[in-house]
């Protein structure tokens, strides 16, 4: 079992609708938790951190569920520019500490 | 800010050439990283710095060497490229060791023929 999974879509909404991505990690030494977006061949970029009372960045909210092990995002009144790969990441404590584990990433297709 | 820049971004090799991939930030950030990211794949993580003189094995460090010159670069080198080394390379770092965030580059896509 991979260490963090992710459904990989593809997700293919139309604009406006609300759609919600998860994600599930496997060691619960896990501390931090990320979600980033990239864009077709391009470098990753921080979407937002998920904080443990989950927290809301516009359209955008992560939550964490630490007993269920898993996080998620929501994206609402999705656009066309919301269209990319979303990629959850988690690190952990230890000897390990810092360096991120990902997912294989979500695919969102947000069509007119 | 530049942020973090890698070169070259693009690279075709034969097998059993070598090649360093060059990585620099200018955030003074303390940890590094290089993961490779293969066709509808996630990222796998190569080798990372935690911190300016040291460096450690990350899930498939095999083929590769790093080198931490300093606070602000950290180097891929492959001493004898294989095709399965195929793939698009991206340098990344992190404030800390703690949990922040990463910042990436803009990717080096190489080609091993």
């Amino acid at each position: 079992r991979k260490e963090v999974e992710q459904d990989p879509g593809p997700f293919n909404v139309p604009e406006g609708a609300t759609v919600a991505f998860n994600c599930t990690y496997s060691n619960s030494a896990s501390q931090s938790f990320f979600w980033y977006r990239q864009d077709c061949r391009k470098e990753p970029k921080l979407l937002m951190s998920v904080y443990s009372s989950g927290n809301e960045d516009g359209r955008f909210t992560a939550q964490l569920n630490r007993a269920s092990q898993y996080i998620s995002l929501l994206i609402r009144d999705s656009k066309l520019s919301d269209s990319a790969t979303y990629l959850c990441a988690v690190s952990r404590r230890g000897t390990n500490a810092g360096k991120s584990t990902f997912g294989d990433g979500t695919t969102l297709t947000v069509k007119p | 800010n530049a942020g973090v820049t890698q070169t070259p971004k693009f690279q075709v090799l034969k097998t059993g050439q070598s090649m360093t991939l060059q990585c620099a930030q200018d955030m003074n950030h303390n940890s590094m990283y290089w993961y490779r990211q293969d066709p509808g794949m996630g990222l796998r993580l190569i080798y990372y710095s935690a911190s300016e003189g040291t460096t450690d094995k990350g899930e498939v460090p095999n083929g590769y060497n790093v080198s931490r010159l300093n606070k602000r670069e950290f180097s891929l080198r492959l001493e004898s490229a294989a095709p399965s080394q195929t793939s698009v390379y991206f340098c990344a770092s992190s404030l800390d060791r703690g949990g922040s965030p990463l910042h990436f580059g803009n990717g080096t896509r190489l080609t091993v023929t």
